[in-house]
């Protein structure tokens, strides 16, 4: 089974510095996918960004990276030079073709302090 | 491009009623997904196809629920007869294709309240 774990039920940022939001994960499967989702308060799911496991670089999308640790099994999210429009709450999220289904973490709510 | 087309975005109904919640997928995408988010319980899979064939249905929470997908373009969940605990918001959510690195993309959802 997998399981994607979020220990940050709420994180602060100062406008215009970056923060990490936290992801670990489980899985015995040696080929799987980590995703990272926004949903602001209008309350759709927003993919930001990709990291498969046998990726030798961190993923890159615009103002988001992921710091992937696979030895830790950790998957966390960085946003750089944060903005009002990133406060959301964040979800990381998980997909093997064994557990053929995606597995969802409980979310970070983020705030973005002006 | 269009996304994920779900509709209505809200619906109030009494319990008891049948409510019906459409989908419609992004084109050319082959798998197709509906999730339900509360509070308590988070996102919560309740069903998906594969070339609109259901694959896995272990999470629809009670016989009340069903789902169908007659085309690729087309899905609906049906829950009869609603009851207030049904209350949430409803995802759908369709990916290109069945890799480990295909994402997917979530339609707007439909809120439901059952009074």
């Amino acid at each position: 089974a997998q399981k994607i774990t979020q220990t940050q039920p709420g994180m602060f940022v100062q406008e215009k510095e970056a923060v990490t939001l936290d992801c670990t994960y489980d899985t015995s499967d040696p080929s799987y996918g980590l995703f990272w989702y926004k949903q602001p308060s209008s309350g759709e799911m927003i993919f930001l960004i990709y990291q498969g496991s046998y990726d030798q670089q961190n993923a890159t999308e615009g103002r988001y990276s992921l710091n992937f640790q696979k030895a830790r099994k950790s998957a966390n999210l960085v946003i750089s030079a944060s903005q009002l429009g990133d406060s959301a709450m964040y979800f990381c999220a998980i997909y093997s073709n064994t557990g053929n289904q995606f597995y969802f973490g409980t979310g970070t709510s983020l705030t973005v302090i002006p | 491009d269009a996304g994920v087309i779900q509709s209505p975005r809200h619906e109030v109904t009494e319990m008891g009623q049948e409510v019906t919640l459409r989908c419609k997928p992004i084109s050319g995408h082959n798998s197709l997904f509906w999730y339900r988010q509360t509070m308590m319980r988070g996102l919560e899979l309740l069903i998906y196809f594969n070339n609109n064939v259901p694959i896995d249905d272990s999470g629809m929470p009670e016989d009340r629920f069903s789902a169908k997908m007659p085309n690729a373009s087309f899905s609906t969940l049906k829950i009869q007869p609603s009851e207030p605990r049904d209350s949430a918001v409803y995802f759908c959510a369709s990916r290109p294709g069945q890799g480990i690195d295909s994402p997917l993309h979530f339609g707007n959802g439909t809120r439901l309240t059952v009074t």
